[in-house]
């Protein structure tokens, strides 16, 4: 069955430095997202992108951040410069944005800045 | 802004119990979704109801959509050490570009 993969799937950086996240939605998905989930609460929405063009973006999403599909295959979330509270769980989604809008998770990222 | 809410948040029962668990919203959704997530794992979604009144089978778990659409639950009967897990309602609006809102999730325990 197609699912959502990431990599890697935990990640140590010091505050300050720049991450990438990766993520392999599944292949006949047009819809992607990024999500993230801070230790014991709710996973939150991050972003939607579609077509080559962020969608979507919740107030969680500032400047330090920016998404890339760099290929045919590849999603990417890059954080420029990493603070302590951006440390979480990490999920990619995919959806074929079919009418309810169902969306398939990847495993995460755990994201530890020290 | 939609909420969703679940009771409870904490559940542990004994191998074979019954039991439910319940999600209400703030506003209706156009879906609602429950997944189930396993500590250090992503959500896996596990049904998708979207008629007032539905209800879905899967093996022992009977999700059920209220008439109104704003509230959902989850019953699973004879529960099994394996159902050990988080369990998540989440609600999402028509286009592929609108996030899906997640609750606080019901986390529950089966003890053998």
């Amino acid at each position: 069955e197609p699912e959502v993969t990431q990599t890697p799937s935990h990640q140590v950086t010091q505050m300050g430095q720049e991450v990438i996240l990766r993520c392999v939605p599944i292949s006949n998905h047009l819809y992607f997202y990024w999500y993230r989930q801070i230790l014991g609460q709710k996973v939150e929405f991050l972003v939607s992108f579609y077509n080559n063009e962020i969608s979507e973006k919740s107030e969680i999403f500032d400047d330090q951040f920016s998404v890339e599909r760099p290929d045919g295959s590849n999603f990417t979330l890059k954080i420029r410069s990493t603070k302590l509270e951006d440390s979480a769980m990490y999920f990619c989604a995919s959806s074929d944005g079919g009418l309810y809008n169902e969306q398939f998770f990847g495993p995460g990222t755990r994201l530890t800045v020290l | 802004t939609q909420l969703l809410e679940q009771s409870p948040q904490f559940l542990s029962i004994q191998e074979g119990e019954n039991l439910t668990v319940y999600c209400n919203s703030s506003s209706v959704f156009s879906s609602l979704q429950w997944y189930r997530q396993e500590p250090g794992e992503g959500p896996v979604l596990l049904v998708t109801v979207v008629t007032g009144g539905e209800v879905k089978k899967l093996k022992r778990l009977t999700f059920q959509f209220g008439d109104a659409r704003k509230d959902s639950s989850l019953h699973i009967t004879a529960a099994q050490p394996g159902d050990t897990g988080l369990y998540l309602c989440a609600g999402s609006n028509s286009g592929g570009y609108q996030k899906v809102t997640f609750g606080i999730g019901t986390k529950l325990q089966v003890i053998p």
